[in-house]
C-alpha cells in the first residue's frame, strides 16, 4: 500500500463548478499535513497546511479526517485557472526532524469554459 | 525574484555520461533535499542535507551522489545516467523554526533527458 493515495482522476469541471478531492494516508502516527498544487511542467507550489479543526483560504477549503486517515481539499467557484494537478502532502513522525514530506502522485483537475 | 534557483534548466546527457544539475538558494536555508519526479509520478525524496549532515533515501541508488559545499548551494552528482533517470529533477529548501522545520520551498527543476 502506498503511504499516500490520491485519484489520479482527471476530474474534468465546467467554470464554476465545487470539486472536493479525497486522499488517504497510511502512518496514522502523521502529523503534518499539505496540499501543493503543481501547474504542468512546473515545479510544486504550496497551496495550504491542513490544520486538525479544518481551514479555509478563499475558495479554497481543507479537512482532516485523523480516525479514517483521510485528507480533503474543496474548491469552490472553479477557475480555469484552477487546473492543475493537486499533490497531497505528508510528514510522517519519526522523520528525525527532518521535515521529510511524503507525495501522493497528485489528482489532476482540468476546468473548461 | 527567484530563491530557489536550479541550473540549467533543461539538460541533455548521452547514457553512461556524468552529470551534474545544480541549486542554489538566496533564502538562507539550513535544509536543502533533491527530488527525482517522473511524469504523472509523485516527487520522490533522493536525499537531503540538514546543515552539512547529508541523509540518503534507502532506495536512492548509488548512481546518484549529492555535495553541498555552502548552505548556498547543493548539487546533484549522476556518475553513469541511465536511460531509466530521465526525469524532472526537483531542488527544494526549508528552515529550522521554534517547533520544528517550515514546509519546503522548490525550485523549478531541471529536466534531464538521457540519449
Amino acid at each position: 500500500r502506498k503511504e499516500v493515495e490520491q485519484d489520479p482522476g482527471p476530474f474534468n469541471v465546467p467554470e464554476g463548478a465545487t470539486v472536493a478531492f479525497n486522499c488517504t494516508y497510511s502512518n496514522s502516527a502523521s502529523q503534518s499535513f499539505f496540499w501543493y498544487r503543481q501547474d504542468c511542467r512546473k515545479e510544486p507550489k504550496l497551496l495550504m497546511s491542513v490544520y486538525s479543526s479544518g481551514n479555509e483560504d478563499g475558495r479554497f477549503t481543507a479537512q482532516l479526517n485523523r480516525a479514517s486517515q483521510y485528507i480533503s481539499l474543496l474548491i469552490r467557484d472553479s477557475k480555469l485557472s484552477d487546473s492543475a494537478t493537486y499533490l497531497c502532502v505528508v510528514n510522517p513522525t519519526g522523520s528525525g526532524g527532518y521535515n521529510k514530506l511524503i507525495f501522493g502522485a497528485g489528482t489532476r483537475l482540468a476546468v473548461h469554459p | 525574484d527567484a530563491m530557489v534557483i536550479q541550473n540549467p534548466r533543461y539538460q541533455v546527457t548521452q547514457f553512461g555520461k556524468p552529470v551534474t544539475l545544480s541549486c542554489s538558494q538566496t533564502l538562507n536555508h539550513n535544509v536543502m533535499y533533491w527530488y527525482q519526479q517522473k511524469s504523472s509520478q509523485a516527487p520522490k525524496l533522493l536525499f537531503h542535507y540538514y546543515d552539512k549532515d547529508f541523509n540518503n533515501e534507502a532506495d536512492t541508488p548509488d548512481n546518484f551522489q549529492s555535495r553541498r559545499p555552502n548552505t548556498s548551494f547543493c548539487f546533484l552528482d549522476i556518475r553513469s545516467p541511465g536511460l531509466g533517470d530521465a526525469a524532472m529533477y526537483l531542488c527544494a529548501t526549508s528552515r529550522e523554526v521554534a517547533g520544528g522545520l517550515e514546509t519546503q520551498y522548490f525550485g523549478p527543476g531541471t529536466r534531464l533527458l538521457v540519449l
